[in-house]
This record gives structure tokens, sequence and C-alpha cells, in this order.
């Protein structure tokens, strides 16, 4: 059973250019959540999905950035136009089902923006 | 807002030694309290998960306390070993979906 899985590890991008981080979860796992971390900061909540469903995006940047759970296929976290700013760790994290709280990282994303 | 502090944010120790990291938080009223332990370049691996109505749980060498009135916890690791090197982040859950993380505590164990 393969632990959850992020792709790229890590992701160079322009200022202004799509940037598009993939997380599938572990087998069984239908809830997602994705993760911001900053240099010498923790990480932060962006966004929880299920499948097909958006839950709670309170932590989502209300412009350029989006994410999807599709019923088939990994999540995509988008972040379009990227700035400098952007430049994080994006973490991807499963568990699977509403009471089972104990949640499964994946290795992250290195998002650098030049 | 919750708030979680991690104190202190860098701890070099002998090997064989006992310690104590700490975490703090500012809303008592949490769901659950997890420790990760996160190494350089990778994903955070869940370590202990404490629940509101439990005040400890213990894995192996680990113990994690938790005061859920005074706004802490503690992980306590016996007899450290160098593999003990890590991150050590403290999350506490305000419901059942949202886990607001400390900054950490970078161990360092030395041979």
């Amino acid at each position: 059973n393969a632990g959850v899985m992020q792709n790229p590890r890590h992701l160079v991008r322009r200022r202004g250019q799509e940037a598009r981080l993939r997380c599938s979860p572990m087998k069984g796992h239908s809830h997602v959540y994705w993760y911001r971390q900053l240099p010498e900061e923790g990480l932060k909540f962006m966004v929880y999905l299920q499948k097909e469903n958006i839950i709670d995006e309170s932590g989502m940047p209300k412009e350029r950035f989006s994410a999807e759970f599709p019923k088939e296929g990994p999540s995509i976290l988008r972040i379009q136009q990227v700035v400098r700013g952007d430049s994080a760790a994006y973490f991807c994290a499963s568990h699977r089902a509403q009471g089972d709280e104990k949640l499964f990282f994946g290795s992250g994303t290195q998002l650098s923006v030049l | 807002k919750q708030e979680v502090t991690q104190i202190p944010a860098a701890l070099s120790v002998p090997e064989g030694e006992n310690l104590v990291l700490n975490c703090s938080f500012t809303d008592s009223a949490i769901y659950n309290l997890q420790w990760f332990r996160q190494d350089p370049g990778k994903g955070l691996t869940s370590l202990l998960l404490i629940q509101s109505s439990q005040r400890e749980q213990t894995s192996g060498r680990l113990n994690a306390s938790l005061d859920k009135s005074s706004g802490r916890s503690t992980l306590y690791i016996a007899a450290s070993q160098p593999g003990d090197s890590a991150t050590y982040l403290c999350a506490v859950a305000t419901g059942a979906n949202n886990l607001f993380f400390g900054t950490g505590t970078r161990l360092t164990v030395i041979p």
C-alpha cells in the first residue's frame, strides 16, 4: 500500500506561469487536505476536499488558487499567475473517513518561483 | 484564532538522554492534538494522537501528555538516539478537518 504520493517533488516556475501540483491519497482514503509551509513558518491549512467536493477552503487565497479532487485521478492544486511569494513547500495529506483523524502526509512539492 | 507555539525552536542533546519538547496552544476548545515528525525534504509522520478527552498517549520510547485547561502538551522521548534527530511538530485540531501547526522543534541527538 503506497503512501500519499505527490508529484512533482520540485517545480520551478517563472512569474506569471501556472503551477499544477498533484496528490494521490493512500488507497481507500477519500479525504484530502492541502497545506503550505513557508520557510521558518509552520504548516498552514489551505483546503479540505472529499471526492468531487470542496468541504473547506477557508485557508485558500481567494485569487489564483484552486483545488479539485475528481472522482477519478489525483487531487490537483492549481496556482495561476504565480508570484515569488508562492514559493513554498506544499503538502498533501489524507485520511480514510470522517472520524478517522490520523493524517498521512506526502513528501511535498517544493515550488520555486523565479 | 488558535495559535500554537513550540519551545525551544532547536535542541541538541547527547545520545541516551531523556528529553521533553513543549507545545502550547491558546484555545483550549480542541478536538485532538497530534505530534508529528518531519525529516528534511520529507513529509510528516504522525507519532501520537491524543483525543481531547485523553491525558496521554504512549508509543515505544515516546510519551505525549495533554493538559487542555492550561493549553499545554509535552512530548517525552526516552533514551534518545541519533535516529531521533528530526523536526517535531505539534498540531492542534479545532474541528474534524483543520489542524493548526506549531513551527516545530529541531532536535539533534549527538552520538
